[in-house]
């Protein structure tokens, strides 16, 4: 299978901890994109890369997150100082440019 | 600015009945939408879209959609609705043939009676 893959697919951690979340996209998929979803809701935007430069952060994206595309391939999100209010799916897109985005499995985080 | 709104949040229909779904859009420029399906325990997955081309798209599974500039909707609607199709719709606005982020509406549930 070559679509977008997530990891971990579950995260559970304690409010104040550091997580850490990775997205593989799909091969030489040069946009990429994270969203977060609470439960009932649709996916909001968080942010997203052309290659490995970060192109729009959204202000839900507050300092305590963090993305990097290092070499234009695999993202990773990293929260700081976990709170109960990050509790959510987080969401991984792929696009070419042109074309629609493929969304990855999600990891689950829940702060405890 | 762009946004979606999703005219119902839970829609039941026996099966083999009509599936419609709606959907209102706001945008400032020339929209992309789309319609996206999320079943339990299951990533997004594009059902159809719309990119300036043909106003009635046709999409996998049977669902189609018509962009309707005049009344700013993209109703997404089905035939004969499967039991296969029970599972959460979300209407999708973006620019640049979805290429920017995409701003998703709060989501449909589709409940197929048996």
């Amino acid at each position: 299978d070559t679509g977008v893959s997530q990891d971990p697919r579950h995260k559970i951690t304690k409010r104040g901890q550091n997580v850490t979340f990775r997205c593989d996209p799909i091969s030489e998929h040069n946009r990429l994109y994270w969203y977060r979803q609470t439960l009932g809701q649709g996916p909001e935007f968080l942010t997203y890369f052309q290659n490995e430069a970060q192109l729009e952060k959204s202000r839900l994206l507050s300092d305590r997150f963090s993305a990097e595309r290092p070499k234009g391939s695999f993202s990773t999100l990293e929260i700081q100082r976990t709170e109960q209010g990050d509790s959510a799916m987080y969401l991984c897109a792929s696009s070419n440019t042109g074309y629609e985005q493929y969304f990855g499995p999600g990891t689950r985080l829940t702060v405890t | 600015a762009q946004s979606v709104t999703q005219l119902d949040s839970h829609v039941s229909v026996s099966e083999g009945t009509p599936v419609l779904l709606r959907c209102n859009y706001s945008s400032s420029y020339s929209p992309s939408l789309f319609w996206y399906v999320q079943h339990p325990n299951k990533g997004l997955q594009l059902l159809l879209k719309y990119t300036s081309a043909a106003t009635l798209v046709k999409g996998i599974n049977g669902f189609e959609a018509e962009f309707k500039k005049s009344e700013t909707s993209f109703h997404l609607t089905k035939p004969s609705a499967h039991m296969s199709d029970a599972a959460e719709y979300f209407c999708v606005v973006s620019r640049n043939f979805g290429n920017e982020k995409l701003t998703f509406g709060t989501g449909t549930r589709l409940t197929i009676i048996p």
